[in-house]
């Protein structure tokens, strides 16, 4: 089946360290999404990138990066940088240009203790 | 002031009735998204508008696109509904901009 994966789905982590969460995808998407969501929150754009070996900051970039060295896999490192790391973390994709039709991954809860 | 704002916030009612959920939008949008979270996190879209309506079983979409507002209907609500609605545009720029969500709870 075509889809988004994300690992782990729950990832505790202790203050100071940064964690790195997975986003894979086998849909053939050239465009993908790194989006966090805190609670009372819309879904706030991390980085974006709409091809491989390119990616640019959305629009709370600060303290995370991300790589895309291959087509299906996009994974986003929080760093000891991000001040309020705790958050659920989802990551989506989409045909290049194609930005309304996202199709979303089950998401990380991330809790830094 | 978000770009994308909904309400209510939070919404319970019991099984078979009418729910409405609205968005409101301060932006001019090339579409707009509703989209369900479950509670485990995933999310599915529901319907793209740019204009009109949209049905799909027991769910509706409008939009008017002068007034820069959309409403999500739910008929006959069943607990199966309790999830949170989230509401989504497209200004033209490569990014969807949200709103806070709609946690809705349909009791038994």
């Amino acid at each position: 089946d075509g889809g988004i994966t994300q690992s782990p789905k729950y990832l505790f982590r202790k203050e100071g360290q940064n964690v790195t969460l997975s986003c894979e995808q086998n849909l053939n998407h050239d465009a993908m999404y790194w989006y966090r969501q805190d609670p009372g929150q819309g879904l706030r754009l991390i980085y974006y990138s709409q091809i491989v070996n390119d990616f640019q900051k959305g629009d709370i970039a600060e303290g995370y990066s991300v790589s895309r060295e291959k087509k299906e896999s996009f994974p986003l490192t929080v760093t000891s940088a991000q001040k309020n790391p705790t958050a659920f973390y989802l990551c989506a994709s989409s045909s290049q240009g194609r930005v309304n039709e996202q199709f979303f991954g089950p998401g990380t809860r991330l809790t830094v203790l | 002031k978000n770009e994308v704002e909904q309400s209510p916030q939070n919404l319970t009612a019991q099984e078979g009735e009418f729910i409405t959920i609205n968005c409101s939008y301060s932006v001019g949008i090339s579409a707009l998204h509703w989209l369900q979270q479950h509670p485990g996190g995933g999310i599915v879209s529901l319907f793209m508008l740019s204009s009109g309506k949209k049905k799909h079983g027991r769910l509706i979409a409008t939009i008017n696109i002068q007034e820069k507002h959309s409403s999500l209907h739910i008929t006959a609500s069943h607990p199966r509904d309790s999830a949170v609605y989230i509401c989504a545009v497209n200004s033209g720029a490569q990014k969807l901009v949200f709103g806070q969500g709609t946690r809705l709870t349909i009791n038994p």
